[in-house]
């Protein structure tokens, strides 16, 4: 089974600070994704990483994936209070299609 | 486009009873999962269903739970009888393309006393 591992489990960050949330994984994928959850709200998807290098960016925030490391990053640039939230990141298993494995998820509180 | 809708939003119920969650999916979604979330165990796959054909069911806890999709647009996820651990919030999600991501609805918050 794919294990995910999500460091740190809870963030609080003062704003306009820079911070990184990692991701790591057990298995060999070819697939991530990161989410964000709001306190009682659904999960909204942020970024799909489909190859290894790969590094996506919206707004403050920015995600690569390294898939040799097996090992994901969410980076925050100049945080702000909007963005807390809990993030999740979730792994498919090469060729497997469909088994989202999700990590933990990080808590990120950001004080203004 | 109205996203996954899932009914009912709260369900508060007694231990043996019976309860029937709603899931409609993404309009053209070929994938529909359920998942259930607890602060213990985080985020768990129950089952997952393609062209409304079960795929994978294995992460479904015990036989007191079933799930169904009989047509494109619906999908149910059974619980009976309940039991207070089944207490959790249950989200549907639906999704397209092999490499697209999961939509998620806005969960349904199951209570058992």
């Amino acid at each position: 089974e794919l294990k995910v591992e999500q460091n740190p489990l809870f963030l609080s960050m003062q704003e306009g600070k820079n911070y990184t949330i990692y991701c790591n994984y057990s298995t060999t994928s070819d697939r991530l994704y990161w989410y964000r959850q709001d306190p009682g709200k659904s999960l909204e998807s942020l970024f799909v990483l489909l190859s290894n290098g790969a590094v996506k960016q919206e707004g403050r925030l920015m995600a690569s994936l390294d898939t040799k490391a097996r090992l994901s990053t969410l980076h925050i640039t100049a945080a702000v209070h909007d963005l807390s939230a809990t993030y999740f990141c979730a792994v498919v298993l090469k060729n497997t299609g469909n088994q989202f494995y999700f990590g933990t998820g990080t808590s990120l509180t950001v004080i203004p | 486009d109205a996203g996954v809708i899932q009914s009912p939003r709260h369900e508060v119920t007694e231990m043996g009873q019976e309860v029937t969650l709603r899931c409609k999916p993404i309009s053209g979604h070929d994938y529909l999962f359920w998942y259930r979330q607890t602060m213990m165990r985080g985020l768990e796959l129950l089952i997952y269903f393609n062209n409304n054909v079960p795929i994978d069911d294995s992460g479904m806890p015990e036989d007191r739970f079933s799930a169904k999709m009989p047509n494109a647009s619906f999908s149910t996820l059974k619980i009976q009888p309940s039991e207070p651990r089944d207490s959790a919030v249950y989200f549907c999600a639906s999704k397209d393309s092999v490499a697209s991501p999961l939509h998620f609805g806005n969960g349904t918050r199951l209570t058992v006393t």
